[in-house]
């Protein structure tokens, strides 16, 4: 069972460039979720999906875009990197939304740092 | 508002019982989740509440009092593979999770 995978695990970017983050989930969810994590501070929604086709931004979406061209992937994109974004990136997938108990499954985790 | 309150970190022995706590403040909630992240990994989910009392599940419990907005985590029997970050979460009006920042459990021989 791969369940939620990420791609790439590890990044390392200059100013300015840009990049896209896989996320791909197997247990035919709806929901996904992109949240980064920084230290001291809790996980941050940046976009999320309720299904294909469909994106809304979270807590903290500048700097970000995303797309849900087909239902199992979710991909997030920095467009011109900047060293804010120095960050743990989780992708998340959610049969249901909270209402209804919607356990998250998450990712390993993409590690990335912009120098 | 919207804020999750939990210890930053706490220590305890190896075979002890620990008891994890979170506060929240919100207009619209929705349910509150634990989950579990060890160094380096993935967030996993132990437990949600959404009305009042006392789940338990293993050696893991999670309490909840809606009128206090309030919820702990009890941990017992205490293993060394306990030693991880606790993440409170709970779903606001929109059905969104909003995080805590983790409590670090450190756990004694």
């Amino acid at each position: 069972n791969a369940g939620v995978t990420q791609t790439p695990k590890f990044r390392v970017l200059k100013t300015g460039q840009s990049m896209t983050l896989l996320c791909a989930q197997d247990m035919n969810h709806e929901y996904m979720y992109w949240y980064r994590q920084d230290p001291g501070m809790g996980l941050r929604l940046i976009h999320y999906s309720v299904g294909e086709g469909t994106t809304a931004k979270g807590e903290v979406p500048d700097g970000y875009n995303v797309s849900r061209l087909k239902k199992q992937n979710f991909l997030l994109g920095l467009e011109s990197a900047a060293p804010s974004q120095t960050s743990v990136y989780f992708c998340a997938s959610s049969y249901s939304s909270g209402r209804v108990s919607g356990e998250l499954f998450f990712g390993e985790g993409s590690r990335l740092t912009v120098l | 508002g919207q804020n999750i309150d939990q210890p930053t970190e706490m220590t305890a022995t190896e075979g002890a019982i620990v008891q994890i706590n979170c506060t929240y403040q919100t207009s619209g909630f929705n349910g509150l989740f634990w989950y579990q992240q060890h160094a380096g990994e993935a967030p996993t989910f132990l437990s949600y509440n959404v009305l009042d009392g006392l789940e338990e599940k293993g050696r893991f419990s999670s309490f909840l009092s809606r009128s206090k907005g309030y919820s702990y985590l009890l941990l017992k029997e205490l293993q060394m593979k306990d030693s991880a970050s606790y993440l409170c979460a709970e779903t606001d009006s929109n059905y969104q999770l909003i995080w805590g920042a983790g409590t670090k459990l450190i756990i004694k021989p």
